[in-house]
């Protein structure tokens, strides 16, 4: 079982739009839809963006939205606001366990 | 509103065994969903170490399966972690968690506790 794979940062202007992709395999990613999003700013919980694949958990904005094609995954931010600068994690289930990606870091220029 | 809290020793020695619990306030532990244990050593990103279903069912990682036991007791509606035979390398903020029902996605969080492993 080996961890998701992220770019460590990416980076964006306010107003811009970003993606994190989210690499997997045929047995995490590609196999299931249920891959997650988690933002985590310094000292805090992570706190639950996307889930399965592309649905927004009541109470966060829009400019939040995911998608999957074979065995990536994406987030995408619009609209970048400051408050958006955090670590991001995307996460999968996989044969009953599930599996993070490494994270990335992204700065709000 | 669920809310968790993990309770703990913060420094545990080498070679001995982890302990942490997750009390459960706002729902009722056995009413069902899958709870979760998580951690993130210091500057690092997030590991997954297992899960337990309100039945008693329980799901590993695999890295740490043989080292881990994870347990709920519903009448004081929480669960716990025990993770034998620590080494440095297990020096992480652990969470517990919420999975909603049928997703696998974790969205109730404690609020961390740090645990040190240091003789």
């Amino acid at each position: 079982q080996s961890a998701l794979t992220q770019p460590a940062s990416v980076s964006g202007s306010p107003g811009q739009s970003i993606t994190i992709s989210c690499t997997g395999t045929s047995s995490d990613v590609g196999g299931y839809n249920y891959v997650s999003w988690y933002q985590q700013h310094p000292g805090k919980a992570p706190k639950l963006m996307i889930y399965d694949v592309s649905n927004r958990p009541s109470g966060v904005s829009n400019r939040f939205s995911g998608s999957k094609s074979g065995n990536t995954a994406s987030l995408t931010i619009s609209g970048l606001q400051a408050e958006d600068e955090a670590d991001y994690y995307c996460s999968s289930y996989t044969s009953s366990a599930r599996v993070f990606g490494g994270g990335t870091k992204l700065t709000v220029l | 509103q669920v809310q968790l809290q993990e309770s703990g020793p913060g420094l545990v020695k080498p070679s001995e065994t982890l302990s942490l619990t997750c009390a459960v306030s706002g729902y009722s532990i056995s009413s069902g969903y899958y709870w979760g244990w998580i951690r993130q050593p210091p500057g690092k990103g997030l590991e997954w170490i297992g899960s337990i279903y309100h039945s008693g069912s329980t799901y590993y990682n695999p890295s740490l399966k043989s080292r881990v036991t994870i347990s709920v007791d519903t009448s004081k509606n929480q669960f716990s972690l025990k993770l034998s035979s620590v080494t440095a390398a297990d020096t992480a903020v652990y969470y517990c968690a919420r999975e909603n029902s049928g997703s696998y996605s974790l969205g109730y969080w404690g609020q961390g506790t740090l645990v040190t492993v240091s003789s």
